[in-house]
């Protein structure tokens, strides 16, 4: 089975700075998707960044990019220029490739992520 | 396109009631999913379909719970004899599976129904 650690319940950064959110996995796969979604309170999951094990370059979307290092089985998230609107619950999740299996995610238990004025 | 959305978005009830909850998914996603998500945690994966078929129900899903997506379109969740362990935000989400692209099997998430046993 699949298991995904965010070991950082809470982080707290400044209004445009940056923050680096940290995510480690353990998978005997070797095709996969890593994930980061985030909740805002009271508000839908959002999709935020998405990576394929089998690509070498790491995924960005704006303000957000991930260091995925599939050796070390990390999957970090950063924002740059952190916004007010960013603050959320951020979740790192996993989900086995396909093939026939299971296409469920699996989620870490989340870091409370707090930008400051 | 109008995104995941489900109904009730809150559901209050007295222990012992059956409660039902539905889910539209994203025009032409195959594939549903339900999870379950208790304060503080992250989502836990209840079940799956594909189309109509529901090919895998995790271990949290007690006989108590049954899920249908018939003619594979919207999806809905019904406890029986709810007790107060089941209070949680039951999350539906979907995707489109079996196509080349960045966004296929990616998941897009409603935005949940509330559940309180009392």
């Amino acid at each position: 089975a699949q298991t995904v650690t965010q070991s950082q319940p809470e982080m707290s950064v400044q209004e445009a700075e940056t923050v680096t959110l940290s995510c480690t996995y353990d998978t005997s796969e070797n095709n996969y998707y890593l994930f980061w979604y985030k909740q805002p309170p009271s508000r839908q999951m959002i999709l935020v960044i998405r990576q394929e094990a089998y690509k070498q370059q790491n995924a960005t979307e704006n303000r957000f990019s991930v260091n995925f290092q599939k050796a070390a089985k990390s999957f970090s998230l950063k924002i740059s220029d952190s916004q007010l609107g960013d603050t959320a619950m951020y979740f790192c999740a996993f989900m086995k490739g396909s093939g026939g299996s299971n296409y469920k995610l699996t989620f870490g238990k989340g870091t409370l992520l707090t930008v400051n004025p | 396109d109008t995104g995941v959305s489900q109904d009730p978005r809150h559901k209050i009830t007295k222990r012992g009631q059956n409660v039902t909850f539905r889910c539209d998914p994203i025009s032409e996603h195959n594939r549903l999913y339900w999870y379950r998500q208790t304060l503080g945690q992250g989502p836990e994966f209840l079940t799956y379909f594909q189309n109509e078929a529901q090919l895998e129900k995790s271990r949290l899903l007690s006989d108590r719970f049954s899920a249908e997506r018939p003619k594979g379109s919207f999806s809905t969740l019904e406890i029986q004899r709810t007790e107060q362990g089941d209070s949680a935000m039951y999350l539906c989400a979907s995707s489109l599976g079996g196509r080349a692209g960045p966004s296929t099997d990616t998941q897009y998430f409603g935005p949940g129904t509330r559940l309180t046993v009392l």
